[in-house]
């Protein structure tokens, strides 16, 4: 079946710094993937979405400038934060839509900023 | 940004027993999707629905699409300990990244 892959699984880095997260589609080509973001007993939230050879569409609230979606083939997609802080630190999650609308999710990345 | 409302919040049952959970949404979706999340893992898809009134088993779960695209649930029969997590449903419009439920908590005694 389809397999979405992220790295890294966890990065700690320090306040100021950016951090890259990529999201792979394995076996198929996704057009289009999807960010998200999800705190602690919380649900997913989705950041962006990320389209091939275009700008990436952000939803109401988060800041274009600080997550920088580069979605440059189509079986990758990269998640950069920039200026990390601590509240930035959270659980990202990409998925990207295989055959027939499904949507299959990454193993998700955990972000710590100290 | 929209969120579907998924109930109940947790479920605290014994070994054994069938679980049922529904989330229901004030908009159309044209997918509803079900899946398990294991702390610290991404979700992992366990049922789609692509058809209003759609009635989809796999395994021990069956799931349904509700005729009006507005609701669906989803159910586990003879629950057994690695059941334990949380369960999302999500509906997709064309185009659009995914609308998710708030979770339900799913919790087995022994």
């Amino acid at each position: 079946g389809a397999v979405v892959s992220q790295h890294p699984s966890w990065v700690i880095c320090k306040s100021g710094t950016s951090v890259k997260i990529e999201c792979r589609s394995l076996d198929f080509q996704a057009t289009t993937m999807f960010w998200y973001r999800q705190f602690p007993k919380q649900s997913l939230m989705l950041m962006a979405t990320s389209n091939e050879g275009s700008k990436a569409t952000y939803e109401q609230g988060v800041e274009k400038d600080k997550f920088l979606i580069n979605h440059a083939s189509l079986t990758l997609s990269t998640l950069t934060v920039t200026s990390a802080h601590p509240e930035d630190s959270s659980f990202y999650i990409c998925s990207a839509a295989g055959i027939g609308d499904t949507i299959y999710f990454g193993e998700g990345s955990w972000l710590t900023v100290v | 940004g929209q969120q579907l409302n998924q109930s109940p919040q947790s479920m605290f049952i014994q070994e054994g027993e069938d679980v049922s959970m529904n989330c229901t949404s004030s908009s159309i979706f044209n997918t509803w999707l079900w899946y398990k999340q294991d702390p610290g893992e991404g979700p992992v898809l366990l049922i789609a629905l692509y058809k209003a009134g759609e009635l989809t088993s796999n395994g021990r779960l069956t799931a349904q699409f509700g005729i009006t695209r507005k609701d669906s649930f989803l159910n586990i029969s003879a629950s057994i300990p690695s059941d334990v997590g949380i369960y999302f449903c999500a509906g997709l419009r064309s185009a659009d990244g995914l609308t998710f439920g708030k979770g339900t908590h799913l919790i087995i005694q022994p």
